[in-house]
C-alpha cells in the first residue's frame, strides 16, 4: 500500500461546482498538510493538521475548506473556485516532533486541478 | 531579499561529474533545513535533512552555513537518475507556529 494516496488524480471543474479532494496516509503519522503548487511558483503551504486539530491556515481563501476527520484522512472541499486556482494540490503527512510539526514530510502524488 | 532563494538552473552536468548548489535563506532564526527532490510531474520526496554538523548519505552531502545563511547540496559521481528539481526547505523560525518555506527549486540535468 502506497504511503500517501490522493484522489482524484485529475479534476476539471467549473467555477460554480463543488468538489472535494481526498488524501489518505497509511504511515501512522499524526500531522497532515495541504499544499498548492502552481507553475513557476514554489510550493505554498495551505493548511496544517496536527492530531486532527488545524494548527495552521496560511491566509487561504474561504473557497478552500479543509476537513480532517481522523489522523489518516484529510479532505479539501472546493467551491466557487477561480481559474487561477488551477494547480497541483499536494497532500503530505509526517510525525509531529514534540509539540511542533515535522518537516520531514511524505507527499502524495497530488491532484491536478483545472478550473474552467 | 527572498525568504528562500535558489538558482533555478538548469544545471547541465555530464554523468559522473560532481555538482553542487546552494540555497540562501533570509531569516537568521531559521531552525530546520531540508533538501527534497521532485521529478517531473511527480510529488516532492525527502532527500535529506540538513544538520548543523553537516551530513552525508552516499553520494550526497548537505551542509549548513549559519554565518552566511545558506545550505548546500553536493552530489558526487552523478547518475542519470539524479536528474530532477531539488527543493530547498527552511522553517522560518524557532517557534511552534513557525512557517515552512519551499524554494522554487534548482533543476538538474545529468547528461549521458
Amino acid at each position: 500500500e502506497t504511503g500517501v494516496t490522493q484522489t482524484p488524480r485529475h479534476l476539471v471543474m467549473g467555477m460554480t461546482n463543488k468538489k472535494s479532494l481526498k488524501c489518505e496516509q497509511h504511515l501512522g503519522h499524526n500531522a497532515m498538510y495541504w499544499y498548492k503548487q502552481s507553475a513557476k511558483k514554489p510550493l505554498e503551504l495551505m493548511f496544517v493538521y496536527n492530531f486532527k486539530e488545524q494548527t495552521e491556515n496560511n491566509s487561504v481563501p474561504s473557497r478552500f475548506s479543509p476537513e480532517c476527520p481522523n489522523s489518516s484522512h484529510l479532505f479539501l472541499h472546493l467551491h466557487t473556485l477561480q481559474p487561477e486556482d488551477s494547480a497541483l494540490y499536494l497532500c503530505a503527512s509526517s510525525h509531529p516532533k514534540r509539540d511542533r510539526v515535522s518537516y520531514e514530510q511524505y507527499f502524495g502524488p497530488g491532484t491536478r486541478l483545472t478550473v474552467t | 531579499r527572498k525568504e528562500v532563494e535558489q538558482d533555478p538552473g538548469p544545471f547541465n552536468v555530464p554523468e559522473g561529474a560532481t555538482v553542487a548548489f546552494n540555497c540562501t535563506y533570509s531569516n537568521s532564526a531559521s531552525q530546520s533545513f531540508f533538501w527534497y527532490r521532485q521529478d517531473c510531474r511527480k510529488e516532492p520526496k525527502l532527500l535529506m535533512s540538513v544538520y548543523s554538523s553537516g551530513n552525508e548519505d552516499g553520494r550526497f552531502t548537505a551542509q549548513l552555513n549559519r554565518a552566511s545563511q545558506y545550505i548546500s547540496l553536493l552530489i558526487r559521481d552523478s547518475k542519470l537518475s539524479d536528474s530532477a528539481t531539488y527543493l530547498c526547505v527552511v522553517s522560518s523560525g524557532p517557534n511552534r507556529d513557525d512557517k515552512i518555506i519551499f524554494g522554487k527549486g534548482t533543476r538538474l540535468h545529468i547528461l549521458p
